[in-house]
């Protein structure tokens, strides 16, 4: 595997279910994101990892949450979703998390819920 | 705050012809850094530029330029002579205190 992998691709879940997304980089970078993209809005920054620790969490609700147990590795744990939650989840890693760093990113997540 | 728009939300154009995506920010900070991302179908933003806010020289890549003006706080991305392969969605970012990206600017190809 190369680049940046997400998984699963497509995600429908119920509002009381609990899902994870998984996202892996292979590219030996320190810094990890979670984004969401919804339609006609802006790419929303959700959470930053820097060094497997949370730098950013912007405003995120607490159905949503992350874990980055290693560098490599990055999770967003869904639990209790309403149907506005209904999104591309994408995951970007960098070399570090520093203003100007060039980021990559994976296929996302398109998630629906129900 | 920052805040990056993206006033065109669709383009449509005919192969060959030009086009050129806006880009308007908005920040305090002295220094900071502008991209721009392509998202083809497929999903993953792929980097196309990086500008930092003390360099206003405008670049050319090929049939891609850039122009960056802080006068006006732009970033506009002009595509030459386009081909139905640059039919994607184009973000623009800005990064400095804090990233943030516009909406996004659908464009597309038609042969």
């Amino acid at each position: 595997e190369t680049g940046v992998t997400q998984t699963p691709r497509h995600l429908v879940m119920g509002m009381t279910n609990k899902k994870s997304l998984k996202c892996e980089q292979h590219l030996g970078h320190n810094a990890m994101y979670w984004y969401k993209q919804s339609a006609k809005k802006p790419l929303e920054l959700m959470f930053v990892y820097n060094f497997k620790e949370q730098t950013e969490n912007n405003s995120v609700p607490s159905r949503f949450s992350p874990e980055c147990p290693n560098s490599s590795h990055l999770f967003l744990h869904l639990h209790t979703l309403q149907p506005e939650d209904s999104a591309l989840y994408l995951c970007a890693s960098s070399q570090v998390r520093a203003p100007g760093g060039e980021q990559f990113f994976g296929p996302g997540t398109r998630l629906t819920v129900l | 705050a920052q805040k990056v728009t993206q006033a065109q939300t669709e383009i449509s154009v005919v192969e060959k012809e030009d086009v050129t995506l806006d880009c308007v920010y908005e920040t305090r900070d002295t220094t900071y850094y502008l991209f721009w991302y392509k998202q083809p179908p497929s999903g993953e933003l792929v980097f196309l530029i990086r500008r930092n806010s003390f360099d206003e020289q405008n670049e050319i890549s090929g049939r891609y330029s850039w122009n960056f003006q802080k006068s006006t706080s732009s970033f506009n991305f002009t595509i030459t002579a386009s081909q139905v392969v640059d039919s994607a969605v184009y973000f623009c970012a800005l990064d400095g205190n804090k990233l943030v990206f516009g909406a996004g600017t659908i464009l597309r190809v038609k042969s």
